[in-house]
């Protein structure tokens, strides 16, 4: 039963702290997607991937996220510095040539 | 304007009830996605579709991309189907999704 894995599900930090969300999307498929949701704005997308480059990452503030593709099997966000503001479920999702997307299911993130 | 507006956002029906959410968008597409999420926050998606009409279950979808709109029907409607329905767009060039807001729908029993 093929699905996307994410670590850590859940996630308590000080402001100003490093975070590192993790995502193992599907095997086989050459696409990840990072989203964020948060009850004011939703579901936004902060970053996509194709074959490991980043093909958009006009969603994400840049002075504080970075999004990377170590490897076909792995999918990283990191926020550093974070802060308040940056409390959300963080969603990744993986799919093949603009198919169908399968969701991971999500860290939740609190930073106080 | 949002660029994908859903309706209703809330929505509450009785157990059995033929449900209709909609969904308008004002760019050109490739895609739009229905997606479900539970209270436990995970999502699902349900289809994806480019043009007529998908079913799967007791769930329909169908899209008119002259008149950019999109509907999700459930049909014999169950409390099991008590979720947040998000419509998403997939623009013509890219693989970026935007999302509308969601419809809250609770089925009582």
């Amino acid at each position: 039963d093929a699905r996307v894995t994410q670590t850590p599900r859940h996630k308590v930090t000080e402001m100003g702290q490093e975070v590192t969300m993790r995502c193992q999307p599907i095997l086989g498929h050459n696409t990840v997607f990072w989203y964020r949701q948060t009850m004011m704005q939703g579901l936004e997308l902060l970053a996509y991937f194709r074959n490991r480059a980043p093909l958009d990452d006009s969603g994400m503030p840049k002075d504080r996220f970075s999004a990377e593709m170590p490897d076909a099997t792995l999918a990283t966000l990191k926020i550093q510095p974070s802060e308040p503001r940056d409390s959300a479920v963080y969603f990744c999702a993986s799919g093949f040539r603009g198919y169908e997307q399968y969701f991971g299911p999500g860290t939740r993130l609190t930073v106080t | 304007k949002n660029e994908v507006e859903q309706s209703p956002q809330n929505l509450t029906a009785q157990e059995g009830e033929f449900i209709t959410i909609n969904c308008s968008y004002s760019v050109g597409i490739s895609a739009l996605h229905w997606l479900q999420q539970h209270p436990g926050g995970g999502i699902v998606s349900l289809f994806m579709l480019s043009s007529g009409k998908k079913k799967h279950g007791r769930l329909i979808a169908t899209i008119n991309i002259q008149e950019k709109h999109s509907s999700l029907h459930i049909t014999a409607s169950h409390p099991r189907d008590s979720a947040v329905y998000i419509c998403a767009v997939k623009a013509t060039s890219g693989s970026r999704l935007t999302f509308g807001e969601g419809t809250q729908l609770t089925v009582n029993p």
